[in-house]
């Protein structure tokens, strides 16, 4: 079954960078694109950014835009995202989730990892 | 950026009751649109695709339509285990955007 498990949260200073990763199983990693979606504490859902299967293509949102960075290792299965210059808004549970091709929505997703920015 | 709006934001129905939720686009995104269920403390799941088509293993009482921009999720007949906030998403165009959600109490 497909499973999704991000890791690498915490508490980080405002300022700091942070790195948080997904390992993924039960599915072809290499096949799918993957994106992060994350939530802030009692708030709704906000799409963060998006990897190609193959990392030709890469979107994101403008509230990360040159602050954050998405990667893959297909070797690896993993995801990852790279956030510098933190920022207390950027507090939030970050989630991993699978685009069932490159559909543009997302059909699984893991349990999220919980980054805080505080000083 | 495609702003999503959804109405109503909170509702309290009793089991066995039909619910609709609708959520409205600020632009055409033809029918790019999803909805996705999330209980407290527990990861989203994926409810309908396409505006209309159902996700494999979601019972059939979730159904969804749409005309124009606006769409609608429904749910047939209301269950304990439906008691949730609702999600739209349009992924129409970039940046991907979701609705600020729909609160679903069971009375």
């Amino acid at each position: 079954q497909v499973q999704l498990v991000e890791s690498g949260g915490g508490v980080v200073q405002p300022g700091r960078s942070l790195r948080v990763s997904c390992i993924a199983s039960g599915f072809t990693f290499s096949n799918s694109a993957m994106h992060w979606v994350r939530q802030a504490p009692g708030k709704g859902l906000e799409w963060v950014a998006v990897i190609s299967n193959d990392e030709t293509n890469i979107y994101y949102a403008d509230s990360v835009k040159g602050r954050f960075t998405i990667s893959r290792d297909n070797s690896k299965n993993t995801l990852y995202l790279q956030m510098n210059s933190l920022r207390a808004d950027d507090t939030a549970v970050y989630y991993c989730a699978r685009d069932p091709g490159w559909e543009l929505y997302f059909d699984y997703w893991g349990q999220g990892t919980l980054v805080t920015v505080s000083s | 950026d495609v702003q999503m709006t959804q109405s109503p934001s909170t509702l309290s129905a009793s089991v066995g009751d039909r619910v609709t939720i609708t959520c409205r686009a600020s632009q055409s995104i033809n029918k790019y649109l999803a909805w996705y269920q999330q209980k407290p403390g527990i990861t989203p799941k994926l409810l309908i695709y396409k505006a209309s088509s159902l996700e494999s293993g979601v019972p059939s009482r979730f159904s969804g339509s749409v005309s124009g921009t606006e769409f609608t999720l429904t749910i047939s007949s209301l269950q304990p285990d439906d008691s949730a906030t609702y999600y739209c998403q349009q992924y129409n165009s970039f940046p991907l955007t979701f609705g600020p959600g729909t609160k679903v109490d069971i009375k």
